[in-house]
Parts: C-alpha cells; sequence; structure tokens
C-alpha cells in the first residue's frame, strides 16, 4: 500500500518567513495530493490540493509543488503570520487516502 | 456548521464497555470514514464506505464495528476496547471514495479507555 512520509515534523519561523513542508510517497500510480491543516482542538481542514497531471499550483500565499518523477510534493507558505501556526499533513490518494504524520508549525511574531 | 457532525464530542469508556460514536453528514456526499489519530502518528484509515458498501477494512481489530445505515449516516460501535485504543476518531466524507475527492472531517470523538 502506499506510504507517505513528511518532514520536518516540528518547524519554528519568524512572522514574515517562510515555511516549506516536504512529503515523499511510494505507489508511483498515486494522483491526489491534498494538505490539510489541523489548528489546536479543531478538525483537519483542505487548503490547497494538486492533482498529477499540474506541477504547482498556488492560493494566495500558499503553494504546492509536486515531482512525479521523484515522487515528493512540498508546500510553501510565504509571509507567514502567527495564525498560521498549526499541525499540517500531507496526504497522497490511492485506495483511499494515507497521510503523513504531520508537521507542527510555529510562526514566532 | 461543519457540515460533517460527530457525537460524542468526549468519551471515556471502561474496556468491558460498548459504546458507539456517531457521524453524520450533510454534504450530500456517497463515501464515508473513519480514521484514528493518535498522537504523533500519521492519521490511521480505519473504514472505507461507498454508497453504504464497506469498500475497506484497514486490518482494523473486531473489537471496532462500524455500520452504515445510508449514505448520511456513519456509526462505529465499540466492545471490549484495549487502553492503547485511545484517541481521536475522525469522521469524514466525500463526493464518492475516488483517489481525487478531498475529504470533509467532522471535529472528531476524543476517546478515553481506561
Amino acid at each position: 500500500g502506499e506510504n507517505v512520509e513528511q518532514h520536518p515534523s516540528t518547524l519554528s519561523v519568524q512572522e514574515g518567513d517562510s515555511a516549506v513542508i516536504k512529503c515523499t510517497y511510494s505507489d508511483s500510480a498515486s494522483n491526489y495530493f491534498p494538505w490539510y491543516k489541523q489548528e489546536l482542538g479543531k478538525r483537519p481542514q483542505l487548503i490547497i490540493d494538486i492533482r498529477s497531471n499540474v506541477g504547482e499550483k498556488k492560493d494566495q500565499r500558499i503553494a504546492v509543488t509536486l515531482n512525479k518523477t521523484a515522487k515528493h510534493f512540498s508546500l510553501h507558505i510565504t509571509e507567514t503570520q502567527p495564525e498560521d501556526s498549526a499541525v499540517y499533513f500531507c496526504a497522497a490518494s490511492i485506495d483511499g487516502m494515507r497521510f503523513g504524520a504531520g508537521t507542527r508549525l510555529t510562526v514566532k511574531p | 456548521e461543519t457540515g460533517v457532525t460527530q457525537t460524542p464530542r468526549h468519551l471515556v469508556m471502561g474496556m468491558t464497555n460498548k459504546k458507539s460514536l456517531k457521524c453524520e453528514q450533510h454534504l450530500g456526499h456517497n463515501a464515508m470514514y473513519w480514521y484514528k489519530q493518535s498522537a504523533k502518528k500519521p492519521l490511521e484509515l480505519m473504514f472505507v464506505y461507498n454508497f453504504k458498501e464497506q469498500t475497506e477494512n484497514n486490518s482494523v481489530p473486531s473489537r471496532f464495528s462500524p455500520e452504515c445505515p445510508n449514505s448520511s449516516h456513519l456509526f462505529l460501535h465499540l466492545h471490549t476496547l484495549q487502553p492503547e485504543d485511545s484517541a481521536l476518531y475522525l469522521c469524514a466524507s466525500s463526493q464518492e471514495s475516488q483517489e481525487n475527492s478531498p475529504l470533509h472531517f467532522g471535529n472528531g470523538t476524543r476517546l478515553t479507555v481506561t
């Protein structure tokens, strides 16, 4: 089955800096890669997703890149704000959604 | 309103108890899922239902028993659980259990097994 690895497990940045979270997946048949944000005590919420026929997607301060050959994809957050502090999960979809272990992002004001 | 509602929010049960978790979605989706979220572990897919039919059981112990009476409701029946089953149980729904359908999560049930 699919195996998704996510790095780093924790990330601390200064407000205004950029943050990058990276994920790798094992099954080359995976074709859908969403990213979820989970604030403390709340449910995971979809923030951006990318499909395998696209290499990059951007939505305001958030962007995701996908390298199908290397089987890795990354989340980029620019101009980080304290409210970006949360746990971020990547996922790859084949035979059901498989998630990475999560990255706890802390944005210091 | 999240569109996916889970009850109860918190549950404490002994190892000999029987309890049930409930999930309801108001999004018109056809697929529903149970995930287990433990500290410092990836979200673990437990069960998948598509159009009320179970399409995946991810090697989950039989002390967890799902039920999907219709596309809007999903239950997780619990009996003789172990302390290591303590976790946040998240229900989710999607348009169908296809590979490229975003998941919509409920707020979860925080389960503690004593």
